[in-house]
């Protein structure tokens, strides 16, 4: 196993567009969670997945935004309509199996650049 | 809810020389889990050690080693013989173990600089 991937590693798109990003857990994790992280901040939660259900959603993900994680594996992270404050990079983690279910380990995240 | 405090925003040593990171926590919960997590200029979050907080021995990794102090609600990061790969964001970060639905609370950051 790779570890956590994530794809695109950067995205640039113009105010208005929508954007898709793509992670890829550690596959016997089966936990699973969003952060979004600005420049010079600590990484803030988003959006957390037990297999494939979404137990918690933080007030920071608006009704733009939207996350799935079918059949319990990899997720996506879509955002709706960008605005320039949605430029930050996202990260995602997964934890689980063997490494136990308090240890999170990061993909290297997507960053979004939104003109 | 939990709250994690950096004071230090920056912090810069020589190489070899032996530096310590400050974290704060503000919590209600009694059983929870501790992190310092680095993430070098590639910005790849990396775990770099834990402390579970119902255990009173601190927590050891190699050069890297914490100071818990449950009562003063303090975990601070200490890093021996410092190495210029060290270099990166330092996190603090906080995990109530009751569940971990919201997952790690972390602090700013201190983004610590190893000079040769």
């Amino acid at each position: 196993d790779t570890g956590v991937s994530q794809n695109p590693r950067h995205k640039i798109t113009k105010r208005g567009q929508n954007v898709t990003f793509r992670c890829d857990p550690i596959s016997e994790h089966n936990r699973l969670y969003w952060y979004r992280q600005t420049l010079g901040q600590g990484p803030e939660f988003l959006t957390y997945f037990q297999n494939e259900a979404q137990l918690e959603k933080s007030r920071l993900l608006s009704d733009r935004f939207s996350a799935e994680r079918p059949k319990g594996s990899f997720s996506t992270l879509e955002i709706q309509r960008t605005e320039q404050g949605d430029s930050a990079m996202y990260l995602c983690a997964s934890a689980g199996g063997a490494s136990g279910a308090n240890v999170l380990t990061f993909g290297a995240g997507s960053r979004l650049t939104v003109l | 809810a939990q709250t994690v405090t950096q004071s230090q925003p920056e912090m810069s040593v020589q190489e070899a020389e032996t530096v310590t990171l400050s974290c704060t926590y503000d919590t209600s919960e009694n059983n929870y889990y501790l992190f310092w997590y680095k993430q070098p200029p590639s910005r790849q979050m990396i775990l770099v050690i834990r402390q579970e907080a119902y255990k009173q021995q601190n927590a050891t990794e190699n050069r890297f080693s914490v100071n818990f102090q449950k009562a003063a609600k303090s975990f601070s990061l200490k890093i021996s013989d410092s190495q210029l790969g060290d270099t990166a964001m330092y996190f603090c970060a906080f995990l109530y173990s009751g569940g971990g639905a919201d997952g790690l609370t972390f602090g700013k950051g201190t983004h610590l600089i190893i000079q040769p």
